[in-house]
């Protein structure tokens, strides 16, 4: 079973609008995290967001916000006014067994969703 | 200003060939990461390294090999290249912890063309 599934492979949003890329996540653990990442075409991995599952709030970065329902097991991420630079592959990730400090687990990806945004 | 650098970006080679890929972050992290992405931009962990200890290796042949001179360094090697090994290698970094210093940070890539 995946670990993290992205469900929309490709999405078009027009400028301005609102994005919400979905996430959610499979895992027994209690104490994780979960990331989101954007990788425009030029390629590089650009760190946006992160979510610790003992968070009570939400976590925010600018425009960026991550809706995080953990009885569903979704963290999906929300894009507010969107621009046409936010044309870009997403992943979302997920890091499990945060809480011992100790251990250097690599993320789990997800497939990734392709945002196009139009003018 | 670079907080993880790789070099090269681009390397093509021919199959059989043996070729490395550094990586190198100021960031003062004490953990290290190579990460494959595939032809499908699916990425997947390949090893870490903390304090010079390799920590976890996933099932990758035993043909790459990763090697950390220091905790601000951490090479791949990969021995007799095959056509399957073309694909885009990333290094990532991190400081451990809990919470959101456990960020990895990225490298731009290493784009590795098996001829």
């Amino acid at each position: 079973a995946q670990k993290i599934t992205q469900t929309q492979p490709g999405m078009f949003v027009q400028e301005k609008e609102a994005v919400t890329l979905d996430c959610t996540y499979d895992t027994s653990d209690q104490s994780y995290g979960l990331f989101w990442y954007k990788q425009p075409s030029s390629g590089e991995m650009i760190f946006l967001i992160y979510q610790g599952s003992y968070d009570e709030q939400n976590a925010t970065e600018g425009r960026y916000s991550l809706n995080f329902q953990k009885a569903r097991k979704s963290a999906n991420l929300v894009i507010s006014a969107s621009q046409l630079g936010d044309s870009a592959m997403y992943f979302c990730a997920m890091r499990e067994s945060q809480d011992s400090g100790g251990g250097a687990d690599g993320l789990t990806f997800g497939k990734g969703t392709h945002l196009i945004i139009q003018p | 200003d670079t907080a993880v650098s790789q070099t090269p970006k681009y390397l093509v080679t021919q199959m059989g060939n043996d070729k490395s890929i550094k990586c190198e972050q100021n960031l003062g992290h004490d953990t290290m990461y190579w990460y494959k992405q595939d032809s499908k931009k699916f990425l997947k962990i390949m090893f870490s390294y903390n304090n010079k200890e390799l920590i976890i290796n996933e099932t990758v042949p035993n043909r790459f090999s990763p090697k950390s001179p220091d905790k601000a360094h951490l090479n791949l090697h990969i021995n007799s290249l095959e056509l399957g090994d073309s694909a885009v290698y990333f290094c990532a970094s991190s400081l451990l912890g809990s919470g959101r210093t456990d960020t990895q940070y990225f490298g731009p890539g290493t784009r590795l063309t098996v001829l």
